[in-house]
């Protein structure tokens, strides 16, 4: 069965400093990775994807993905009190254009 | 870009009724349409896949006469729940992936809150 895995958390971080999220996935034919933000109470919000192996950044955001070892990071650089929610990690399936989520790391950003 | 919309969000309905939910993608045509269900502090759980002018893809263990899905344009799909009882209540999302981004690139509607009595 494929899996994404991330740890649940609580993931308490300092405001300003870098908050580090990890993820591992199953499916070695994965080609699509995204991570998705969600605030309690909403819906998943699209925060970057990534498709190569190396780094991608995006503002205070980069992810990172390593296909060999079949993991893919978030970092958030200058952590803000905002960034506190959910981040999930997502990997397309392979062959259509299904993802696969994980099940959501909870960041908090403390003030 | 890539919004997505869903109505109503909100809905509070008495046991044995139907309701209908709505997911729009505003600008961008949406050939695959999601729908999934989450409960409190609960993952996001995927019910089925549907592609414009198909029948839906449902998960093992979600009845397809229950949450009947109809996709029928580019822009439009909606799910009804049949027969709704307190157990069905949840958070619905729906998400629309097209020519928005890569074709696997998901965007999600606000989601709809059910609340059967």
């Amino acid at each position: 069965q494929k899996e994404v895995e991330q740890n649940s958390g609580p993931l308490s971080v300092p405001e300003g400093a870098i908050a580090s999220l990890n993820c591992t996935y199953s499916d070695r034919g994965s080609q699509s990775f995204f991570w998705y933000r969600q605030y309690s109470g909403k819906s998943p919000e699209l925060i970057m994807s990534i498709y190569s192996n190396g780094d991608k950044e995006d503002g205070r955001f980069t992810a990172q993905l390593n296909k060999a070892s079949q993991y893919v990071s978030l970092l958030i650089r200058d952590s803000q009190p905002s960034d506190s929610a959910t981040y999930l990690c997502a990997v397309n399936e392979g062959r259509d254009d299904k993802i696969i989520f994980g099940k959501g790391t909870r960041l908090h950003i403390l003030p | 870009g890539a919004v997505v919309s869903q109505h109503p969000s909100r809905v509070i309905c008495k046991s044995g009724t139907s309701v209908k939910i709505e997911c729009r993608s505003l600008d961008f045509q949406a050939t695959t349409m999601f729908w999934y269900r989450q409960f409190p502090k609960q993952s996001l759980m995927l019910m089925a896949t549907s592609n414009e002018g198909s029948k839906a893809t449902y998960e093992q263990g979600v009845e397809k006469d229950k949450f009947l899905i109809n996709h029928a344009s580019l822009t439009l799909s909606t799910l009804t729940v049949t027969s709704a009882h307190p157990e069905d209540s949840s958070f619905y999302i729906c998400s629309a992936a097209g020519d928005r981004g890569s074709t696997d690139t998901q965007y999600f509607g606000p989601g709809t809150r059910l609340t059967v009595l």
